[in-house]
């Protein structure tokens, strides 16, 4: 079967360092994707990683271990605005490249 | 550039009514993809269509069937609306060559209630 897993809830202060982990288990994998949802909109890429190792984008970065099936998303200077559901998502499950699986989501609340 | 457009917006069927959800995007994207979200849930793919002409069941196709009317547009049909399809349904688009990024653009939601 596939899964993915990834914590229900997060809760941190502003100016705070947050690592949202995720880990998969799947038949087939191309690369795992981050998912940033606010609550009433629709959801919005963050990053996309094909190949271990870190990728860094503003405040943003995304680590892949494909060894360990694992990876996670690392939010720096932690803003109010960044309260909302995060989605892990791996592309290329059961020989679909061109398709997402994503988990459950992580709600993250920051806090003044 | 509006991105992916849905209609309508929010809809309220009784069990038995049939109704389709529209997306269509501007951004001449080949791939198309509709999910549903259930409250407290991730996003579950119904189906998705590569390419204009070709369509595939995903993880949650029962119930539902789809056309790729063109390459802008892809709807979603519900032929005998269940309780069970109470969702937030979400429209994506990819295209397909984006380099080292696999980037899905999503459409605002169809908020669906079946009493």
């Amino acid at each position: 079967g596939q899964s993915l897993e990834q914590p229900s809830e997060v809760t941190a202060v502003e100016g705070a360092i947050v690592q949202i982990n995720c880990t998969y288990q799947t038949s087939g994998f191309y690369g795992l994707s981050w998912y940033q949802q606010h609550d009433g909109g629709a959801p919005t890429f963050l990053s996309y990683n094909a190949l271990d190792g870190l990728e860094e984008t503003g405040r943003f970065s995304s680590f892949l271990s494909r060894s360990d099936s694992y990876g996670y998303l690392l939010l720096q200077e932690l803003q109010m605005k960044d309260s909302a559901s995060y989605f892990c998502a791996v592309r290329g499950v059961s020989g679909g490249y061109n398709k997402l699986i994503f988990g459950a989501g992580t709600r993250l609340a920051v806090h003044p | 550039n509006a991105g992916v457009t849905q209609t309508p917006k929010f809809q309220v069927l009784k069990t038995g009514q049939s109704m389709t959800l529209q997306c269509a995007q501007d951004m001449n994207h080949n791939s198309m993809y509709w999910y549903r979200q259930d409250p407290g849930m991730g996003l579950r793919l119904i189906y998705y269509s590569a390419s204009e002409g070709t369509t595939d069941k995903g993880e949650v196709p029962n119930g539902y069937n789809v056309s790729r009317l063109n390459k802008r547009e892809f709807s979603l049909r519900l032929e005998s609306a269940a309780p069970s399809q109470t969702s937030v349904y979400f429209c994506a688009s990819r295209r397909s060559r984006d380099g080292n990024s696999y980037e899905q653009y999503f459409g605002p939601g169809t908020r669906l209630t079946v009493t």
